[in-house]
């Protein structure tokens, strides 16, 4: 099983409609999530963390936790065709001790269609 | 704030040299940095992590003699591909994790090596 899962994609929605984007992780004690969004040919770019259980909004992003269910999840309300990516979720490992890095999903591929 | 760059953002070098990239936090200090490369529509793939000061750890399956990493400063991280090859040709990528952070990283650009 995978550490982090994310379903490939893509996912397609019209633009104006709410992309919904989900993420399970295996590890029960991970405390710190992330989404990033990646364009094609670009770096990855820190877009939400979250790290209670609950919702955090950005702008049109918000982010969902759920520790319980082991689920993190990204909303995009108004969806633009600039919000067309792949979405990168990741998860710290718990007891890394020193190694502070993440563990990350294999992205979704969004594409808002005009 | 949180902005990290990378040096040269391309860079295209014969089979058998060395190429040096180097990766810098511009306004935060980075304890630690961390060295990703990803293939053409394949996802990230950790190399390895380093903290300023120490050796790097490296992710199982990467040559640490072909990928020396040197993190001299809070500030300044190096990966040198030396003896490339056409195989090593890949988009690599920094990222910087600042002092007291909750482990969100920052990207930097990002540098596409092309290895002929």
């Amino acid at each position: 099983q995978k550490e982090v899962e994310q379903n490939s994609g893509p996912l397609s929605v019209p633009e104006g409609a709410i992309a919904s984007l989900n993420c399970t992780y295996s590890d029960r004690g991970s405390q710190s999530f992330f989404w990033y969004r990646q364009y094609s040919g670009k770096s990855p770019e820190l877009i939400m963390s979250i790290y209670s259980n609950g919702d955090k909004e950005d702008g049109r992003f918000t982010a969902q936790l759920n520790k319980a269910s082991q689920y993190v999840s990204l909303l995009i309300r108004d969806s633009q065709p600039s919000d067309s990516a792949t979405y990168l979720c990741a998860v710290n490992p718990p007891n890394a001790g020193n190694n502070r890095k993440l563990i990350w999903g294999l992205g979704t591929s969004l594409a808002v269609n005009p | 704030g949180a902005v990290v760059s990378q040096h040269p953002s391309r860079v295209i070098c014969k089979s058998g040299t060395s190429v040096k990239i180097e990766c810098r936090s511009l306004d935060f200090q980075a304890t630690t940095m961390f060295w990703y490369r990803q293939f053409p529509k394949q996802s990230l793939m950790l190399m390895a992590t380093s903290n300023e000061g120490s050796k790097a750890t490296y992710e199982q399956g990467v040559e640490k003699d072909k990928f020396l990493i040197n993190h001299a400063s809070l500030t300044l991280s190096t990966l040198t591909v030396t003896s490339a090859h056409p195989e090593d040709s890949s988009f690599y990528i920094c990222s910087a994790q600042g002092t007291g952070s909750l482990y969100e990283q920052y990207f930097g650009p990002g540098t596409r090596l092309t290895v002929t």
